[in-house]
């Protein structure tokens, strides 16, 4: 069993539609967790970081999290085609180093 | 703040031949890391810096692989007499170290190695 695992996609959804990605890791220690967004050829930029159970927004983004089931979801509302990327989780334990998953492919399509 | 500076961007090289790349953090950042990312893969975790110190190292990164950062601020990534599955990109971050498990890492752009 990896340690994050992530639907590979890719994941299709129109212009101005709500994209729901999903994470589930391994570790019940993990503390702090965190959604990358990758363009091809491009390095990870950071888009939310949650540590709490609940949900966290920050504009279109909303982050969801459940220790308990040991899932992270990234909601995003008002799907543009500047979102079509790749969407990393990564999951930190105890120590510093990030897990991260193989990512999900977001396609929008206008 | 300029971000995570990395040099080269792109780096080919013969196998066998010895390379050398060089991360840059954010300037308030105390802690470095490196990670190597091949297609179609996320990142995986190579070694990890506080300050100067090397505090954790992945047992990927064979004896070939070593990393450095001197004085606590750049630090160069070395591969020796590297091998056709070193091919990859090879990617910075940098963190503070306030409020321990929260900070995030930010990402360079990268170092993508080419082996022939």
């Amino acid at each position: 069993q990896k340690e994050v695992e992530q639907n590979s996609g890719p994941l299709s959804v129109p212009e101005g539609a709500i994209a729901s990605l999903n994470c589930t890791y391994s570790d019940r220690g993990s503390q702090s967790f965190f959604w990358y967004r990758q363009y091809s050829g491009k390095s990870p930029e950071l888009i939310m970081s949650i540590y709490s159970n609940g949900d966290k927004e920050d504009g279109r983004f909303t982050a969801q999290l459940n220790k308990a089931s040991q899932y992270v979801s990234l909601l995003i509302r008002d799907s543009q085609p500047s979102d079509s990327a790749t969407y990393l989780c990564a999951v930190r334990g105890f120590g510093n180093k990030l897990v991260f998953g193989a990512g999900t492919i977001l396609r929008v399509k206008s | 703040d300029t971000g995570v500076s990395q040099d080269p961007r792109h780096k080919i090289t013969k196998r066998g031949q010895n390379v050398t790349f060089r991360c840059d953090p954010i300037s308030e950042h105390n802690r470095l890391y490196w990670y190597r990312q091949t297609l179609g893969q996320g990142p995986e975790f190579l070694t990890y810096f506080q300050n100067e110190a090397q505090l954790e190292k992945s047992r990927l990164l064979s004896d070939r692989f070593s990393a450095e950062r001197p004085k606590g601020s750049f630090s160069t990534l070395e591969i020796q007499r590297t091998e056709q599955g070193d091919s990859a990109m090879y990617l910075c971050a940098s963190s503070s170290d306030f409020s321990y498990s929260n900070q995030p890492q930010h990402f360079g752009d990268g170092t993508r190695l080419s082996i022939l």
